[in-house]
């Protein structure tokens, strides 16, 4: 079975600091997705950044960049210049094609930015 | 452009009732997808419809269940409501489902409480 595992049920950090959410996965597919979603107190699952398996170089988006170790099926999330808006529940998740779309989903990790 | 639309925003019912929830995808997506996000279990993929076509179905009881529209909205229906039915059901739409994988984008959510 596919599964996520976002071992950090809470983080804190303060602002305009650099913070990082662990992601571990268990698959034995070699063609798969990765992503990281927000979702703030609205409950808008957002969408922050995206990882195909087959790509050895780490996704950036802005503030928000990716350590993708696929030996290791490590997915982890940085995010620099933390501001008070980052906060949310992040979580991790996962497809295969042989998956049918479906996301996978992590626990989520509550984080917090302090000012 | 207008996002994923899902109604009602809250919805309360009592055990032994039937839920219906609805989701209006983005202008163009043909697939629907819907998850459950339960306090305590995270999120679970519940259904994927695409092109009216039931695609793929989670780990769940026959009486969640759904459809979609020629205009491809969705429904999922909820039959014998139970305590634990309660949760954030999140609806989520995307491009076809051919041709790899698909960014999925989230509705508000509708909030389920059984009492």
């Amino acid at each position: 079975a596919q599964t996520v595992t976002q071992s950090q049920p809470e983080m804190s950090v303060q602002e305009a600091e650099t913070v990082t959410l662990s992601c571990t996965y268990d698959t034995s597919e070699n063609n798969y997705y990765l992503f990281w979603y927000k979702q703030p107190p609205s409950r808008q699952m957002i969408l922050v950044i995206r990882q195909e398996a087959y790509k050895q170089q780490n996704a950036t988006e802005n503030r928000f960049s990716v350590n993708f170790q696929k030996a290791a099926k490590s997915f982890s999330l940085k995010i620099s210049d933390s501001q008070l808006g980052d906060t949310a529940m992040y979580f991790c998740a996962f497809t295969t094609m042989e998956y049918g779309n479906k996301l996978v989903f992590g626990a989520g990790t509550i984080l917090r930015v302090k000012s | 452009e207008a996002g994923v639309t899902q109604s009602p925003t809250h919805l309360i019912k009592t055990r032994g009732q039937q839920a219906t929830l609805r989701c209006s995808p983005i202008s163009g997506h043909t697939s629907v997808y819907w998850y459950q996000q339960a306090l305590g279990l995270g999120l679970q993929f519940l259904l994927w419809y695409d092109e009216g076509e039931e695609r793929n179905r989670g780990n769940f009881p026959p009486r969640f269940s759904g459809r979609q529209f020629p205009n491809y909205s969705s429904e999922l229906n909820v039959n014998a409501l139970e305590l634990e039915d309660s949760a954030l059901y999140l609806c989520a739409s995307s491009l076809g489902a051919s041709g790899g994988y698909n960014e999925q984008f989230f509705g508000p959510g509708t909030r389920l409480t059984v009492l």
